[in-house]
């Protein structure tokens, strides 16, 4: 079954903590994004990658770090969690940048940070 | 500049009314993409439906239905005889064809449909 799988789904940690939030696709698949959902703002683009080891900077990307050292995974790393990072964190896939490409979007994470 | 306003942040029906989603884009691309993505209560972004800017029928799937208008910059997603099962966030996006603009989202419109 094509997917693309985010973990964890559910996560409360405390500021300055390191996390991790992984993405994996199973669709060979080269664009990948990161995307945070917050109430009234919509999904707003994080990260994205073109390819392997090919990463570059969306909308809000401060606070944010990725890598793509393999074409099936992408993780958001969070250096130093502060409380307005917490918010419903989205990975995306897409064969290519192309508009008519569409994206797959992974469960969800729901990060708080306190 | 890319934009979506989706200008109903809320919408509540009675089950068996038809109901409107509105969505407008602002884009200066000539070739774009336009999407709907349905958000249900346990969170995953489902994909409903992706139309190019050049093609303006509208469509029909189902119960759903959608309208597109480019001489209003419109999108708009008409459920009909909605079901409890309709409840969820809808976001219209639009994606320009041009270099590596990701999908640019509106804000959501929360419908929730009462039995």
């Amino acid at each position: 079954e094509a997917q693309v799988t985010q973990n964890p789904r559910y996560l409360i940690t405390v500021t300055g903590k390191k996390l991790t939030v992984t993405c994996s696709q199973n669709m060979n698949h080269e664009y990948m994004s990161w995307y945070r959902q917050d109430p009234g703002l919509g999904l707003r683009q994080i990260y994205y990658s073109m390819n392997v080891e090919v990463t570059d900077k969306g909308d809000v990307p401060e606070g944010y770090k990725v890598s793509r050292k393999e074409k099936r995974n992408f993780p958001l790393i969070l250096e130093s969690p502060s409380p307005n990072q917490t918010s419903l964190y989205f990975c995306a896939s897409s064969l290519g940048s192309a508009a008519h490409t569409e994206a797959f979007f992974g469960q969800g994470t729901r990060l708080t940070v306190v | 500049a890319q934009k979506v306003t989706q200008a109903q942040t809320e919408i509540s029906v009675v089950e068996k009314e038809d109901v409107t989603l509105d969505c407008v884009y602002e884009t200066r691309d000539t070739t774009y993409y336009l999407f709907w993505y349905k958000q249900p209560p346990s969170g995953e972004l489902v994909f409903l439906i992706r139309r190019n800017s050049f093609d303006e029928q509208n469509e029909i799937s189902g119960r759903y239905s959608w309208n597109f208008q480019k001489s209003t910059s419109s999108f708009n997603f008409t459920i009909t005889a909605s079901q409890v099962v309709d409840s969820a966030v809808y976001f219209c996006a639009l994606k320009p064809n041009s270099g590596n603009t990701p999908l640019v989202f509106g804000k959501g419109t929360r419908l929730s449909v009462i039995a």
